[in-house]
């Protein structure tokens, strides 16, 4: 089973910042965050990762909270290409030999126009 | 440079048949991932190979999939004795193996089968 939580969908204004939570109260010491997406007929896409530190990418900044039990994705300024499924992830850290990737249902994330 | 491939796209068979999904990772990657995904859920692995070998096969659903990857690059599932219940989108990806650092997975745009 997924050990995340995450909204089944939502919906941002063109040109707003998106900002996508997940909970992962029980994620333990050693494993991260990650978070991928999937655009209609296509496969997932990585779009960033960390442990506990906030990072930023070309494609988003994730935040994770102190205590490292939620975290939020955020899109700065969303647009239309940015509809997709978000997925949520927890995972070992890298290099694991245990290396599968659990998915949950992810976020259903709608930019309007 | 190019990215993960699968063929065919699209593959419709009848119940009872034998398919087989061809998967072509990035080149130079040692580890290789299939998955299937459900209408309206999330990917679903389903085996995982280190060059090879099957280092994980604890999600084929049971003894009818089978997959292989003979030279370490190319790797095929195969189905057989297909059943309705099969029909989903298989995809695949692929890795560089690291002993540190983050080894992001690459995936395909899945072949959609679909057992009539």
């Amino acid at each position: 089973d997924a050990k995340t939580t995450q909204p089944t969908s939502m919906d941002c204004a063109e040109g707003r910042a998106a900002n996508l939570p997940c909970n992962h109260s029980t994620i333990s010491g050693n494993e991260y965050v990650y978070w991928y997406r999937q655009i209609h007929s296509q496969g997932p896409q990585y779009i960033i990762h960390g442990l506990k530190n906030n990072e930023t990418n070309e494609m988003a900044s994730l935040i994770i909270t102190e205590d490292r039990k939620s975290s939020t994705l955020i899109l700065p300024h969303a647009t239309l290409r940015d509809t997709a499924v978000y997925y949520c992830i927890v995972r070992p850290r890298p290099g694991n030999r245990d290396d599968k990737i659990i998915f949950g249902k992810g976020t259903r994330l709608h930019i309007l126009p | 440079g190019a990215g993960v491939s699968q063929t065919p796209s699209n593959k419709v068979t009848e119940k009872g048949k034998y398919v087989e999904l061809r998967c072509d990772p990035i080149s130079g990657h040692t580890a290789l991932y299939w998955y299937r995904q459900s209408l309206g859920q999330g990917p679903e692995f389903l085996i995982y190979f280190q060059g090879t070998g099957a280092a994980d096969d604890s999600g084929l659903p049971n003894d009818r999939f089978f997959a292989v990857r003979p030279e370490g690059s190319v790797s095929t599932l195969k189905i057989q004795r297909t059943e309705r219940g099969d029909s989903a989108v298989y995809l695949c990806a692929s890795s560089l193996t690291l002993s540190s650092g983050y080894n992001e997975q690459f995936f395909g745009p899945g072949t959609r089968l679909t057992v009539l």
